[in-house]
């Protein structure tokens, strides 16, 4: 088992591109999240799916999108990135909202 | 406003002693408390939790206390190994809502 897992693991974008981060689950778990990670604040929660075909924003959605595409795949969209959104991005599965959460070992971006 | 602290941002302790760490959350709609490790380049991976309706959760060398009154919960490491060095996140849930994450701790555990 893969478990939770990310691409790409690095990233360069010039201001105003856009990108899709890819995530993936083997665990047949039902919800999955995007955070992102900066010095001093922890993880920020963007977005979740609490199961297969629902999305809510988290703490930070602002300048960010997401898929739920089938239970095992969700992405994270930037339609047009800001230098404000360099940061590691880490997604996560957990059997339902109210369980222990696993990581994917994270995307650095950063924007330029 | 931060809803979960983590006032120190780093600790260092000798091999063998106890580690401390330290949280404060303000919300008390705060029902669920976990503990995540992370090292360099990994995701957090979990450690250990305490439900509100505990006061401490033990598992191995690993305790975590939770003091509802003060809003403060400890994790506890006891002997501390130098494979211990990492960032330590607390968090909070609240009614299997999200997670707020602390603005983690790092460890250093000296040899």
């Amino acid at each position: 088992n893969a478990g939770v897992t990310q691409t790409p693991k690095f990233q360069v974008l010039k201001t105003g591109q856009s990108m899709t981060l890819q995530c993936a689950q083997d665990m047949n778990h039902n919800s999955m999240y995007w955070y992102r990670q900066d010095p001093g604040m922890g993880l920020r929660l963007i977005y979740y799916s609490a199961s297969e075909g629902t999305t809510d924003k988290g703490e930070v959605p602002n300048g960010y999108n997401v898929s739920r595409l089938n239970k095992r795949e969700f992405s994270l969209r930037l339609e047009s990135a800001a230098p404000s959104q360099t940061s590691v991005y880490f997604c996560a599965s957990s059997e339902a909202v109210y369980n222990e959460q696993f990581f994917g070992p994270g995307t650095r971006l950063t924007v330029l | 406003d931060q809803q979960v602290k983590q006032n120190s941002p780093s600790l260092s302790v000798q091999e063998g002693r106890i580690s401390i760490l330290n949280c404060d959350y303000t919300n008390s709609m705060f029902d669920y408390f976990l503990w995540y490790k992370k090292y360099p380049a990994e995701g957090p991976t979990f450690l250990i939790s305490i439900s509100s309706i505990k006061d401490k959760n033990e598992d191995g060398r690993f305790t975590v206390f939770l003091n509802k009154s003060a809003k403060h919960l400890s994790l506890h490491i006891v002997p501390s190994q130098p494979g211990d060095s990492a960032v330590y996140f607390c968090a909070a849930d609240n009614a299997g809502n999200m997670l707020t994450f602390g603005g983690g701790t790092r460890l250093m555990v000296k040899p």
